[in-house]
């Protein structure tokens, strides 16, 4: 079974620019969340993604945002970009109420 | 809210040694708890899981983790280490039944020298 697959895989944007990421998730998992990665934050918690419909969302401001298609595809949009939002972005996936599956990430880089 | 624990942040350990990673949570109710490994260059990938049942849970790679509910937690042990296991570890906890996310404890850096 193929696994969380990311894209792009890295990204270099401007402040002020904003940008998608996208996350296809293991087939038959209907569950999609995201997850932004630094190395002084650690692993923090975006929102996750259940049949098309946020059920949760991380202290984030407003600039973060996503949604999911009918497909369990996800995508995450970051608005008005900041330095501080250079980050690995991780996606994963899951069966209802199980053990979430990772993607490899994009590596954003804000300049 | 929800907050875990790793105690030690670089852990230096010869070949063979036997390894403990120490992680505590905050929440005081019904939780779901994990391991998560980082390769060098690789993704996190899921190293054992905890939902329910036998407080000692397996996983792969020879690694396994007691869940302590009276302590609030759940470390991660294996009884003779390999240079392979060289990696970020993670230990995470979910209290929502997957809907309210994954908290992450700040991660452990292992390094094994051959």
């Amino acid at each position: 079974k193929a696994g969380v697959t990311q894209t792009p895989r890295y990204l270099i944007k401007t402040r002020g620019q904003q940008v998608t990421l996208s996350c296809s998730p293991i087939s038959g998992h209907r569950s999609v969340s995201w997850y932004q990665q630094t190395p002084g934050q650690g692993l923090q918690f975006l929102f996750e993604y259940f049949s098309e419909t946020q059920r949760n969302k991380g202290n984030f401001p407003g600039r973060f945002s996503g949604r999911q298609f009918s497909n369990s595809r996800s995508e995450m949009n970051v608005s008005t970009l900041e330095l501080g939002d250079s980050a690995l972005y991780l996606c994963a996936s899951s069966l209802v109420d199980q053990a979430q599956y990772f993607g490899p990430g994009t590596r954003l880089t804000v300049t | 809210a929800q907050s875990v624990s790793q105690h030690n942040h670089h852990v230096i350990l010869s070949e063979a040694a036997s390894l403990e990673l120490g992680c505590n949570y905050s929440y005081g109710g019904t939780v779901n708890l994990f391991w998560y490994v980082q390769y060098p260059g690789q993704h996190l990938q899921l190293l054992l899981k905890y939902f329910s049942g036998d407080p000692l849970v397996k996983g792969i790679k020879g690694f396994e983790a007691e869940f302590i509910k009276s302590k609030f937690s759940f470390n991660l042990r294996k009884p003779s280490v390999q240079w392979s296991d060289t990696a970020e570890y993670f230990c995470a906890v979910d209290s929502g039944g997957g809907a309210d996310g994954l908290t992450f404890g700040k991660g452990t850096h292992l390094i094994i020298q051959p």
